[in-house]
């Protein structure tokens, strides 16, 4: 297992259009996040998995995007109708927990996209 | 709610010069605070993990300290390299379920 993985690691899109990006997580990692960074700026929350349930979403993630994870394995993040605003560096994350504890994050690369 | 805040902003220092980078935080009940690597347009390295109930982790030229109490966290880089110029995040667990970022650091070491 080399880490977390992201796939593509660069989408260019024009405006209108419906993008995927997926995330393969540590395999022993039974948490799994999503985060959103742009330019000059700290990653943002979106949501995250804890197996295949996802437990939370931030109301920066509108009715455009939408994320799985079924059978608590690799992620997909979906966002339809691209905008421009959309532009961002998506990163994914995972972690394990042991008496709901999380021992820290591992990130993925990121996919940069770009919406013309 | 949690605020994380990292001075300064960016950073330039001569080669071979110790440093401190400084993060604090507005609520204290953090599970854990974590410091990344950033390369341009590159994702996020882990450098060191501080569990709430510890107070500092080294990993060779890199030391962070903890302050729960009065939401403080530096980390301090010995002997700095040109290889070290990057942005650095600090992060903080409000909950055992997602991190808080700061802005973070840019630093630039002159070679």
């Amino acid at each position: 297992d080399t880490g977390v993985s992201q796939d593509p690691r660069h989408k260019i899109t024009k405006r209108g259009q419906n993008v995927t990006f997926r995330c393969d997580p540590i395999s022993e990692h039974n948490r799994l996040y999503w985060y959103r960074q742009t330019l000059g700026q700290g990653p943002e929350f979106l949501t995250y998995f804890q197996n295949e349930a996802q437990l939370e979403k931030s109301r920066l993630l509108s009715d455009r995007f939408s994320a799985e994870r079924p059978k608590g394995s690799f992620s997909t993040l979906e966002i339809q109708r691209t905008e421009q605003g959309d532009s961002a560096m998506y990163l994914c994350a995972s972690s394990s927990s042991l008496a709901d504890v999380a021992y820290g994050y591992t990130f993925g690369s990121g996919t940069r996209l770009t919406v013309v | 709610k949690q605020e994380v805040t990292q001075i300064p902003a960016a950073l330039s220092v001569p080669e071979g010069e110790n440093l401190v980078l400084n993060c604090s935080f507005t609520d204290s009940a953090i599970y854990n605070l974590q410091w990344f690597r950033q390369d341009p347009g590159k994702g996020l390295t882990s450098l060191l993990l501080i569990q709430s109930s510890q107070r500092e982790q080294t990993s060779g030229r890199l030391n962070a300290s903890l302050d729960k109490s009065s939401g403080r966290s530096t980390l301090y880089i010995a002997a700095s390299q040109p290889g070290d110029s990057a942005t650095y995040l600090c992060a903080v667990s409000v909950r055992d379920d997602k991190i808080i970022f700061g802005k973070g650091t840019r630093l630039h070491i002159l070679p």
